[in-house]
């Protein structure tokens, strides 16, 4: 139990299609994150949410939009995209700032296996 | 340009030994390191980290030791046992980074022979 859950866990979607990918926390963390991962190249970070407020966007594409309603949960709708988008999409949550201090460790869900065509 | 690099994509160690795992940073205002552990179908989990102020942090099995004047780091696994068998990503982060953010390796994958 990770206490990061994400669904769906593959979807398959054609370049014209919308869809969302759904990530909840059961940790009781401030930050939220999305990360794409492409076959053998590092983690890209997407988007950052600090308090349900974004504070980061890496450059992304407009055909990716984050939700983040409150701190348990985070979305990522998908339109009219591209198959290079096709990436194992993950979400994790941290901490953040707390009484202790700033820790780093994030904790990531299992993953969304998206497959444009 | 990577500011952290993982240059072996995998290794392979017998059971029992020792297994090595090296990340290269570029950035010197790096100051926190992890070491996260991924098995397929899985996301990441947290597995150890460091601080700049140590050269050194143990956790049972695994230890990272890190050289600051290199730039270095690695990851050491004693004895290796089948369930290492995983890929494993260096990351790092800066403490004035108010959003928090992991810059990561590409990963290696590790392949623990019986």
């Amino acid at each position: 139990e990770t206490g990061v859950t994400q669904t769906p866990r593959h979807l398959v979607m054609g370049m014209t299609n919308k869809k969302s990918l759904k990530c909840e926390q059961h940790l009781g963390h401030n930050a939220m994150y999305w990360y794409k991962q492409s076959a053998k190249k590092p983690l890209e970070l997407m988007f950052v949410y600090n308090f349900k407020e974004q504070t980061e966007n890496n450059s992304v594409p407009s055909r990716f939009s984050p939700e983040c309603p409150n701190s348990s949960h985070l979305f990522l709708h998908l339109h009219t995209l591209q198959p290079e988008d096709s990436a194992l999409y993950l979400c994790a949550s941290s901490q953040g700032v707390g009484l202790g201090g700033v820790t780093y460790e994030q904790y990531f869900g299992p993953g969304t296996r998206l497959t444009v065509t | 340009d990577q500011q952290v690099k993982q240059n072996s994509p995998s290794l392979s160690v017998q059971e029992g030994r020792i297994s090595i795992l090296n990340c290269d940073y570029t950035n010197s205002m790096f100051d926190y390191f992890l070491w996260y552990k991924k098995y397929p179908a899985e996301g990441p989990t947290f597995l150890i980290s460091i601080s700049s102020i140590k050269d050194k942090n143990e956790d049972g099995r695994f230890t990272v030791f890190l050289n600051k004047s290199a730039k270095h780091l690695s990851l050491h696994i004693v004895p290796s046992q089948p369930g290492d068998s995983a890929v494993y990503f260096c990351a790092a982060s800066e403490h004035m980074d108010s959003n928090y953010q992991l810059i990561w390796g590409a990963g290696t994958k590790l392949i623990i022979k019986p």
